[in-house]
């Protein structure tokens, strides 16, 4: 078992939609949350940084971490074709740059125009 | 602020010839990532640096991988010599060792034929 599920996809939604994205995790020494965005052929780009549970909102995205149950949620409001791409779930057991990140496969997300 | 910069983009060799990637991190950021990301799935660690320090090396194939970091600043990832199953993107991130997240380079998209 993966230390981190998350569902490939791909999902594809119309413009305008509320998003729904998920991960879950087996590893309860995870502490750090984030949310990554890759556009095809580019690197990962972050966008959601969150620590232990609870929700954290900027702009159109909001991130929830349910730590009871090892669960952690990225929603996108009004979403736009712009908003096309892989979404990767990250975690670690450590903030700062002394730890790994283990990542989700990644959700592909198609808005439709 | 021109981000994480590798070189080349594209790379296709014949198996059992050598390559290498190279990285220029974010300037002042004193830990450099490797990940490798295979089609579908999420990025793993290959290699951490901590200025000129590989502190992580546990995931890097050593029979055939080896990174090099000098003056702390570029690093060179290299494989000899190449397999088919090493066909993947190379990522480079880095990090000022504070604070949260990394940043990504574009990576090198290497096919082995």
């Amino acid at each position: 078992q993966k230390e981190v599920e998350q569902d490939p996809g791909p999902l594809s939604v119309p413009e305008g939609a509320i998003v729904s994205l998920n991960c879950t995790y087996s590893n309860s020494a995870f502490q750090y949350f984030m949310w990554y965005r890759q556009y095809s052929r580019k690197g990962p780009e972050l966008l959601m940084y969150t620590y232990s549970s609870g929700n954290k909102e900027d702009g159109r995205f909001t991130a929830q971490v349910d730590k009871s149950s090892k669960y952690i949620s990225l929603f996108i409001r009004d979403s736009q074709p712009s908003d096309s791409a892989t979404y990767l779930c990250a975690m670690t057991a450590y903030g700062g740059a002394t730890n790994k990140l283990i990542f989700g496969t990644g959700t592909l997300l198609a808005v439709q125009p | 602020e021109a981000g994480v910069v590798q070189s080349p983009r594209y790379k296709i060799i014949e198996k059992k010839q050598p390559v290498a990637f190279w990285c220029n991190p974010i300037s002042g950021h004193n830990t450099l990532y490797w990940y490798r990301q295979n089609l579908g799935q999420g990025p793993e660690l290959l290699i951490r640096y901590e200025n000129e320090e590989a502190v992580d090396d546990s995931q890097l194939p050593k029979d055939r991988f080896s990174a090099e970091r000098l003056k702390g600043v570029d690093s060179t990832l290299k494989i000899q010599p190449a397999e088919l199953g090493d066909s993947a993107v190379y990522l480079c991130a880095s990090s000022p060792g504070t604070g949260n997240g990394y940043t990504f380079g574009s990576g090198t998209r290497l096919t082995v034929v």
